[in-house]
């Protein structure tokens, strides 16, 4: 199973965009790249996913490189309520085997 | 999108007692279901992966004899905490399998807090 490495905490004023990145060097051949988001006493909720170059949704962004083996997060503009821990996840089918690591924890300063 | 349900949100208990927690996938039939157990400013832990119609599979290091799962249909799995203690207090977290066309996708619930005393 691909490991995740993550940034333990990021701090960002409202307003400004956030970049994460995950580094995921043994990423597989069949490997997707899935981002959460999770408050304080809830369940981890899905952001974005994505296999190679970028995707983009009405709420973030994610580049991923040629060679997959790191993925960055990208928030534009936060505000107070994207502070959360980010996980970054590898696996196969974006489903499978969804191990979580460390995370981001993110703070949003006003 | 897919909603997971989870009952109870939240339950106290004595120490030596049973507590099940129900999962719920109330939109969508899930052949798989995943059981997490988080504790504090921690990450989330896979304890076990639940298929319908089958037994579980637990993680290295989670007591299958303990931590009791029962998938009896497409859209329900229980976790049962047999006899628990209060080292066993944590937010339980599970999640259902859906299809999304393209690639699976994991949707979580909202979780349980379990306090034991």
């Amino acid at each position: 199973l691909a490991k995740t490495t993550q940034p333990i905490s990021m701090d960002s004023y409202e307003g400004q965009e956030v970049n994460i990145t995950c580094s995921h060097n043994n990423i597989a051949t069949n490997d997707y790249i899935t981002w959460y988001q999770q408050f304080p006493s809830q369940g981890p909720r899905f952001i974005i996913q994505g296999y190679k170059t970028k995707v983009t949704n009405e709420v973030a962004s994610l580049f991923i490189p040629a060679d997959r083996k790191s993925s960055t997060l990208s928030l534009p503009r936060v505000s107070l309520s994207d502070t959360a821990v980010y996980y970054c996840l590898v696996g196969e089918g974006g489903a499978n085997n969804l191990f979580f690591g460390t995370g981001t924890r993110l703070t949003v300063i006003p | 999108g897919a909603v997971v349900s989870q009952h109870p949100s939240w339950v106290i208990c004595k120490s030596g007692t049973s507590v099940k927690i129900e999962c719920r996938s109330l939109d969508f039939q899930a052949t798989t279901m995943f059981w997490y157990r988080q504790f504090p400013k921690q990450s989330l832990m896979l304890m076990a992966t639940s298929n319908e119609g089958s037994k579980a599979t637990y993680e290295q290091g989670v007591e299958k004899d303990k931590f009791l799962i029962n998938h009896a249909s497409l859209t329900l799995s229980t976790l049962t905490v047999t006899s628990a203690h209060p080292e066993d207090s944590s937010f339980y977290i599970c999640s259902a399998r859906d299809w999304r066309g393209v690639f699976d996708e994991q949707f979580f619930g909202p979780g349980t807090r379990l306090t034991v005393l």
